[in-house]
């Protein structure tokens, strides 16, 4: 089993409705975990961290479940420009400087 | 500030060429680090450095050498290029070398390599 897996999608939503995906992990015993975006060709980009308590940031909503090893992001009244793909990271158990990365989930917001 | 540059953005390489992918930094960041992007994977660190004159191995280190002569700047030099290491490569940095608590990665544009 991979360390961090994602539904690669694509993910294709209507403008303005509510979309959510999952990633899940194994063998981390890290209080944080973290959501990237991509846009196509792009570098990846902080989206939102993960804490044990969940968090929320205007539109987007990230949870943990750590009892079934999975971490999720919800989007909710979804724009085209949130059509990119999503990056789960895990931090490595035991160090405090690597990071273990999902494939992706890419999402298409469609007018 | 620029943040993390990366040069070159795109190269062709033949087999068992060398070259050098370089990477810098204005933000006084301790960490920096090099990964490596292919399709249908995430990406996988390549090798990193938690401040000059420290570098450590990552998940996929062979072929790859790295040095830290200063805080700025964190070359990635392949030594002989082959087929498998054409891929998008990324360059990026922090602040805190405690990843695990922020995670914030600052990422450069990528340098997309092919090797023939």
């Amino acid at each position: 089993r991979k360390e961090v897996e994602q539904d690669p999608g694509p993910f294709n939503v209507p403008e303005g409705a509510t979309v959510a995906f999952n990633c899940t992990y194994s063998n981390s015993a890290s209080q944080s975990f973290f959501w990237y975006r991509q846009d196509c060709r792009k570098e990846p980009k902080l989206l939102m961290s993960v804490y044990s308590s969940g968090n929320e940031d205007g539109r987007f909503t990230a949870q943990l479940n750590r009892a079934s090893q999975y971490i999720s992001l919800l989007i909710r009244d979804s724009k085209l420009s949130d059509s990119a793909t999503y990056l789960c990271v895990v931090p490595v158990m035991d160090s405090n400087y690597q990071l273990i990365w999902g494939a992706g989930t890419k999402l298409i917001i469609k007018p | 500030n620029a943040g993390v540059t990366q040069t070159p953005k795109f190269q062709v390489l033949k087999t068992g060429q060398s070259m050098t992918l370089q990477c810098a930094q204005d933000m006084n960041h301790e960490y920096m680090s090099w990964y490596r992007q292919d399709p249908g994977m995430g990406l996988r660190l390549i090798h990193y450095s938690v401040g000059a004159g420290i570098t450590d191995q990552g998940e996929v280190p062979n072929g790859y050498n790295v040095s830290r002569s200063t805080t700025e700047d964190f070359p990635l030099r392949l030594l002989s290029a082959a087929p498998s290491q054409t891929s998008v490569y990324f360059c990026a940095s922090s602040y805190s070398s405690g990843l695990v608590n922020t995670g914030e990665l600052f990422f450069g544009e990528g340098s997309r390599l092919t090797v023939l």
